[in-house]
């Protein structure tokens, strides 16, 4: 199957800085990536649909001033968690779908990255 | 909207056969996925169905049935690994997955 990565794998920072998460497909290029975040003993909430080369599609009660998301080529997607706070502390799960697959919805999820906010 | 249904928690015995169940209500079905999640990683895909009827995959089967808006993870031959959340999820037009909040299955000796 596809491959995604994501980068960093976990992230400390202070409260009030901003952190940037990268999601890259390797092995195939993505149009759509999606962007999850799941707290802990959670399931996956999805945040916002990124699409490459066109504005973020986000989810209702998701800030997309708070959440930048950026789809600059068509195998790297940017989530930036800007001010962040402690409550933003979670696991963010970037995934893509391989469009050689066809109609399938199948997605391929990156590693995650574990943001702790201090 | 949707809304996906699942137990919480669920515990079996190693060697043994376990049904994950899960219903949903949904306003339009592209497809219903199962994966499974360990602690601290990511997802990995276990099944999709698009059609009524079982799917079966080594260990793994899946069922649906559509029209009662239902699915079933079977998971046979157990095997202490398999302990770990098992996550129903629901595809809706343009390719966007809504998840249930997941089955956290213990396998013990």
């Amino acid at each position: 199957g596809a491959v995604v990565s994501q980068h960093p794998s976990w992230v400390i920072c202070k409260s009030g800085t901003s952190v940037k998460i990268e999601c890259r497909s390797l092995d195939f290029q993505a149009t759509t990536m999606f962007w999850y975040r799941q707290f802990p003993k959670q399931s996956l909430m999805l945040m916002a649909t990124s699409n490459e080369g066109s504005k973020a599609t986000y989810e209702q009660g998701v800030e997309k001033d708070k959440f930048l998301i950026n789809h600059a080529s068509l195998t790297l997607s940017t989530l930036t968690v800007t001010s962040a706070h402690p409550e933003d502390s979670s696991f963010y799960i970037c995934s893509a779908r391989d469009p050689r697959e066809g109609r399938t919805d199948t997605q391929y999820f990156g590693p995650g990255t574990r943001l702790t906010v201090l | 909207g949707q809304n996906i249904d699942q137990p919480t928690e669920m515990t079996a015995t190693e060697g043994a056969i376990v049904q994950i169940n899960c219903t949903y209500q949904t306003s339009g079905f592209n497809g219903l996925f199962w994966y499974q999640q360990h602690a601290g990683e990511a997802p990995t895909f276990l099944s999709y169905n698009v059609l009524d009827g079982l799917e079966e995959k080594g260990r793994f089967s899946s069922f649906l049935s559509r029209s009662k808006g239902y699915s079933y993870l079977l998971l046979k031959e157990l095997q202490m690994k398999d302990s770990a959340s098992y996550l129903c999820a629901l595809t809706t037009g343009g390719f966007k997955t809504i998840f249930g909040a997941g089955t956290r299955l213990f396998v013990k000796a």
